[in-house]
């Protein structure tokens, strides 16, 4: 069965950097994209970017640009996350998404997040 | 595109029917949005897609639908595992927005 597993909680001081990694398995890993999501303590979700594992094209948030980047190792089917010059507001939990569902619309085809990983827990502060 | 969801939180009882509610702040094709479902320490899970597709494996007592700008998700007959926060997502255009969410609770 499809499954994304994250790793484990982090701990960080303001102005560091944090790498989260989601691994895959029970699917092709190169077929679907791979989206980050994070949800800070009793708020909604927030999108932060994507990257694609046919060319490896990423798009981030605009509010992330510069600080994100979402990368892969297709040997090890595993995504990372890495956001830099961590901010207190930055403690969330991060999930990544597999874009898993194609649907088709008057717009064009889009894609539904089908399986999510656990979360990981980026907790920020001095 | 902001969607708001309605009502904040939603009491009430094994049996009974849930309706909840996502406004979207621009229009766009009912293809567009989903609704997941998140539980305490838990990811979300796809419940429907398309506005009103089931996705695998969701019991026929959810459904969806959509009139405008408005997206409802429907739960008849409410089971105690339905008991979680409920979120809108659209995907007509980038950036993907959420709702803020609707506590469903007992």
């Amino acid at each position: 069965q499809v499954q994304l597993v994250q790793s484990g909680a982090e701990v960080k001081k303001p102005g560091a950097s944090v790498k989260v990694s989601c691994k895959a398995s029970g699917y092709t890993f190169s077929n679907f994209g791979i989206n980050w999501v994070r949800q800070a303590p009793g708020q909604g979700f927030e999108w932060m970017g994507w990257i694609s594992l046919n060319n490896g094209n990423t798009d981030y948030a605009q509010k992330f640009q510069g600080r994100i980047s979402v990368t892969t190792d297709t040997s090890t089917s595993t995504a990372y996350m890495e956001l830099r010059s961590l901010r207190s507001d930055d403690t969330a939990v991060y999930y990544c998404a597999r874009e898993g569902l194609p649907v088709a619309g008057p717009g064009g085809w889009a894609w539904i997040y089908d399986y999510w990983g656990q979360g990981t827990l980026v907790s920020v502060s001095s | 595109i902001v969607l708001t969801q309605s009502p904040g939180t939603l009491s009430l009882s094994p049996g009974e029917r849930a309706t909840l509610s996502c406004r979207s702040s621009q229009s766009f094709d009912s293809s567009y949005l989903a609704w997941y479902q998140q539980k305490p320490g838990q990811a979300p899970r796809l419940l429907i897609y398309g506005s009103s597709s089931r996705a695998t494996g969701i019991p026929g007592r959810f459904s969806g639908s959509a009139s405008g700008t408005d997206f409802t998700l429907t739960i008849t007959g409410l089971e105690p595992e339905d008991f979680a926060v409920y979120y809108c997502q659209q995907y007509s255009s980038s950036p993907v927005t959420f709702g803020q969410g609707t506590k469903l609770e007992i």
